[in-house]
């Protein structure tokens, strides 16, 4: 069974770059069934996307975070990655791991999710 | 982008009563492999969202049968036979054609 453990700073100054790690339990990163991705939820508010990525280095990106976000995988350490430049207080927010089940696009296992709070 | 509306946002039940929840796309959802791909997910107070739904009415792994969705193009229904306090928490739909949520609808017990 699938299980994914965020792991990451919880504090970055605004204009540096947030980084998280995704670790991947009860299964293979190198799975043709899988996108591994991230979500994200600022506190109180609704869930945004922002993206994913297949092992082989497809990446796909929410239009409005493209420029700014970068998803890779490391497949040696079972673990993916996210990168989000050029932070704002607006980044402030809980950041979810999340595997998408390909050919049914369903977001299933969820990591617990990590607070980054965005301020100087 | 497509954009995902649901009504009510919030929503007091009581116990043992059904719920309804609607969810609109500002396009159809019908993918060209003839599949709808539309889901509901559940997020309990302090935890992750849950998949509830996929394709519109296909209940996940374990999913009581209490829970129901349907509709079909842009508008969708996800439906509670029988609401109960296990149930509270923030319901969203979510389209995957370049995913997107909904804004959530907070169901309460009252």
């Amino acid at each position: 069974q699938l299980q994914l453990q965020e792991s990451g700073p919880g504090l970055v100054k605004p204009s540096e770059t947030l980084s998280l790690t995704c670790t991947v339990s009860g299964g293979s990163l190198s799975s043709n069934n899988y996108y591994w991705g991230w979500i994200r939820q600022p506190p109180g508010k609704g869930l945004e996307w922002i993206g994913d990525i297949f092992y082989r280095g497809s990446t796909y990106y929410n239009p409005s975070l493209k420029s700014r976000v970068t998803v890779s995988v490391d497949t040696s350490k079972n673990q993916f990655s996210l990168k989000l430049s050029s932070v704002t207080a607006a980044d402030t927010a809980v950041y979810y791991c999340v595997t998408r089940i390909r050919y049914y696009d369903i977001l299933v296992p969820w990591g617990q999710g990590t607070l980054v709070t965005v301020s100087s | 982008d497509i954009v995902m509306t649901q009504t009510p946002l919030s929503l007091s039940v009581t116990p043992g009563q059904p719920a309804s929840i609607s969810c609109k796309s500002s396009q159809s959802l019908l993918h060209s492999d003839g599949k709808t791909y539309l889901s509901w997910y559940l997020q309990k107070p302090g935890q992750s969202p849950q998949l509830l739904i996929y394709e519109v009415s296909n209940r996940f792994s374990g999913v009581p049968d209490k829970f129901s969705g349907s509709g079909s193009g842009t508008d969708f229904t996800l439906k509670i036979s029988r609401v109960e306090a296990e149930d509270v928490g923030v319901y969203y739909c979510m389209q995957s054609r370049g995913i997107t949520f909904g804004p959530g609808t907070k169901v309460e017990i009252k």
